[in-house]
């Protein structure tokens, strides 16, 4: 597609319940990135991914927060047993391979609410 | 690892003024600084980033300069519009090599009063 890709845009769960949020990068970039943005906040990094290996999962907040990414193109984010404190905006952002430029480009985000 | 700092946190200022932007980082390996501005309940979008061979780079209204020896680095914008009102997101990033991971500063809300 023309950009990164997020599904679902939004998401309703009730607490103690898992959810999955996907990314599909742009085609052909290698390096994806996940991000959470509380309201308000800034970008709190969480996981990073080159290819399908992550070497950075230093900023994932809990062991409840676990991502993996397959063909090294959509990655899944998966907050199991939410949590209030888990609502945010989560910002997946992809960049192409080391020198072919280093923008980083966001998707619009997947907007979670846990009640 | 990169640690990012931003000031201010909040900005305002009258339309036709300038208003600045600065950050620091902590690595002196980072090489690549771009600067993101995120309107209200949209994603982050990049106006403009800078290379650490270069000094200063101008676009338009936009301006970002780089001082590598005391890693700071500032976003200029001159004759401000209300359409400038955003949250401006600083990052530093190695942008080559294995490991790029990108960390942001923790933004400016300008606001540019009409």
């Amino acid at each position: 597609g023309a950009g990164v890709s997020q599904s679902p845009s939004n998401k309703v769960t009730e607490k103690g319940k898992d959810v999955e949020l996907r990314c599909d990068p742009i085609s052909g970039h290698t390096a994806l990135y996940w991000y959470r943005q509380s309201l308000g906040q800034g970008l709190e990094f969480l996981i990073y991914f080159q290819g399908n290996s992550a070497p950075d999962k230093s900023g994932l907040p809990s062991d409840r927060f676990s991502a993996e990414r397959t063909g090294g193109s959509v990655s899944t984010l998966t907050i199991q047993r939410t949590q209030q404190e888990d609502s945010a905006v989560y910002l997946c952002a992809s960049r192409p391979r080391t020198g072919s430029g280093n923008t980083i480009y966001f998707g619009e985000g997947s907007w979670l609410t846990v009640v | 690892g990169e640690n990012v700092e931003q000031h201010p946190s909040t900005l305002s200022v009258q339309e036709g003024d300038s208003a600045v932007i600065k950050c620091t980082y902590s690595d002196s390996a980072s090489n690549y600084f771009p600067w993101y501005k995120q309107e209200l309940g949209k994603r982050p979008q990049l106006i403009i980033d800078i290379r650490s061979n270069v000094g200063e780079k101008k676009d338009q209204r936009i301006a970002v300069t780089l001082n590598k020896t005391a890693k700071h680095f500032s976003l200029h914008i001159t004759e401000t519009q209300p359409e400038d009102s955003a949250v401006y997101f600083c990052a530093a990033s190695k942008g080559s090599g294995g490991y790029q991971k990108v960390t942001f500063g923790t933004g400016t809300k300008l606001q540019v009063i009409p």
